[in-house]
């Protein structure tokens, strides 16, 4: 089976910093990766699919990439509104993964 | 819009069962697989188990493999999870989720519901 692990586990940072969330694969899944978003309390909101497409109405300021083994969640300008858990997840051949989330805290 | 609403959720004592629900509306509840996701109390995602829009084809994940069951009826636009021999582990909110395909091969979730919380408890 394949395993997503995330880093870090919690980052703090102030509001305007530019945050980024790495999210490696125990083995090449190519681009079949997506980003969720999670708010206290609330269910699970897409960010990002296929690695680096941005799902419609999320903001600008967040960014994937990557390909293969290793991807990266990028937020370019941390607003108030995006300190939240954030989970990346591999999807294919009837498989769903998730990263164990990376906490995203007020500094 | 597209909306997604869970019930069926509550106390249960170790051992015994539950269904749960998921209305769906806004779209073709037909045309789109759609999946359970679990999260216990302070953890991370799980994904439980997935169905195509037919109904015709269903997976699971290995931890409750052979204890929960996944159904649907077009008719009534609902996904159903019918759980088993349920253990204190399996305390978790559920959500459900649509699937962006037909099948669930290469399709990630696009609107979750709100979920339902699940405790297994005596």
């Amino acid at each position: 089976d394949i395993q997503m692990t995330q880093s870090p586990s919690t980052l703090s940072a102030s509001v305007g910093d530019r945050v980024t969330i790495t999210c490696r694969a125990s083995q090449s899944i190519s681009s079949w990766l997506a980003w969720y978003q999670q708010k206290p309390g609330k269910a699970p909101k897409l960010l990002i699919y296929k690695a680096s497409s941005l799902e419609s109405g999320v903001p600008s300021r967040f960014s994937g990439s990557g390909s293969g083994t290793e991807f990266t969640l990028t937020i370019s300008s941390l607003q108030p509104d995006d300190f939240a858990t954030y989970y990346c997840q591999y999807y294919n051949n009837y498989s769903w993964t998730f990263g164990q989330g990376t906490k995203v805290e007020i500094k | 819009e597209v909306q997604l609403v869970e019930s069926g959720g509550g106390l249960v004592q170790p051992g015994g069962s539950l269904r749960l629900s998921c209305v769906a509306s806004g779209f073709t509840f037909s045309s789109y697989a759609m999946s359970w996701v679990r999260q216990a109390p302070g953890k991370g995602l799980e994904w439980v188990s997935v169905i195509s829009g037919s109904g015709g084809s269903t997976y699971y994940a290995d931890s409750v493999k052979g204890q929960f069951t996944i159904s649907r009826d077009n008719s009534k636009n609902t996904l159903y999870l019918q759980m088993d021999s349920l253990r204190a582990e399996d305390t978790a909110v559920y959500y459900c989720a649509k699937t962006t395909g037909g099948d669930g091969y290469k399709d990630y979730f696009d609107y979750w519901g709100q979920g339902t919380l699940v405790t297994v408890s005596s």
